[in-house]
C-alpha cells in the first residue's frame, strides 16, 4: 500500500513570499492532519480533516495559513505571506475512520521549509 | 490540559547496552499512550501504542513500553541497542488530538 505522499520536500523562500504544500494521504484514509514540526520540538497540530471537513483548526494561525482538502482526498496547506519563524518542517499525516483515539496516524516524509 | 514530557533531550548508549528512553504524561482521562520513531530527513513511525489492556506494550524492532498508571510514565525500553536504533524518538498522548513531547535523540556508539 502507498504510503503519504508529500511535495514538494524542500522549499526555501523569502520572508514575505507565498507557498504552498501538497499532500497525498493513504488510499481510504478519510482524517487527514498537517503538523508544524520545528527543529527541537515535537509536531504540532496545525489542522484536522475529516473528509473535507475541518475538526480542528484552533492551532492555525489562521492570519497567513489556510488549508483545504477538496473532495475529501488531497489537501493544500498555504502560508501567506511567509515570516522567518515558520521555518519549520511541514508533516501530513492521515487515519483510518474505524476506531476512535486509537487512530494510528500514518506520516507523510514531510516539507522542509526554509525562510530567509 | 494534556501534556507529554520527556525526560533527556539526548541519551547516548553503546551498542548492546539497554536503551531507556522517558517518558511522564498528564491526561485528565485514561490515556491512549504512543511512541514514535524518526529517521533523518523521514516523516514519523509508529513503534507501540497503549490504548487499554496489558500494561506492557510490545512493539516494532524490539522497543517495548509499559504503562504505570500510579508514576504517569511510559518508558520505552530495548533491551540491546542497535546501530541502526540512531534517531529521534517522539512520546505522545492522544485524547482526541495528538499531542507530542519534545522528543529525544538517540545516539548509539560502537
Amino acid at each position: 500500500e502507498a504510503g503519504v505522499a508529500q511535495s514538494p520536500r524542500y522549499k526555501i523562500i523569502e520572508k514575505r513570499q507565498s507557498v504552498a504544500f501538497w499532500c497525498n494521504p493513504i488510499s481510504g484514509h478519510a482524517t487527514l492532519y498537517w503538523y508544524q514540526q520545528i527543529l527541537g520540538q515535537g509536531p504540532k497540530l496545525l489542522i484536522q480533516f475529516q473528509n473535507n471537513g475541518v475538526v480542528d483548526d484552533s492551532q492555525l494561525p489562521k492570519d497567513r495559513f489556510s488549508a483545504e482538502r477538496l473532495k475529501g482526498v488531497d489537501s493544500t496547506l498555504k502560508i501567506q505571506p511567509a515570516k522567518l519563524e515558520d521555518s519549520a518542517v511541514y508533516l501530513c499525516a492521515s487515519s483510518s475512520p474505524t476506531g476512535g483515539a486509537t487512530y494510528e496516524q500514518y506520516f507523510g516524509p514531510g516539507t522542509r521549509l526554509t525562510v530567509t | 490540559a494534556q501534556s507529554v514530557t520527556q525526560l533527556g533531550s539526548h541519551v547516548s548508549v553503546s551498542e548492546g547496552a539497554l536503551v531507556l528512553l522517558r517518558c511522564n504524561y498528564s491526561s485528565s482521562v485514561p490515556p491512549y499512550l504512543f511512541w514514535y520513531v524518526q529517521y533523518p530527513n523521514q516523516g514519523l513511525q509508529l513503534l507501540l501504542k497503549y490504548t487499554t489492556g496489558a500494561t506492557l506494550v510490545k512493539g516494532i524492532n524490539g522497543f517495548e513500553a509499559e504503562f504505570k498508571k500510579s508514576e504517569t510514565s511510559f518508558h520505552l525500553t530495548k533491551p540491546s541497542a542497535h546501530m541502526s536504533d540512531a534517531a529521534e524518538y517522539f512520546c505522545a498522548v492522544n485524547e482526541g488530538l495528538l499531542i507530542f513531547g519534545k522528543g529525544t535523540t538517540l545516539s548509539v556508539s560502537s
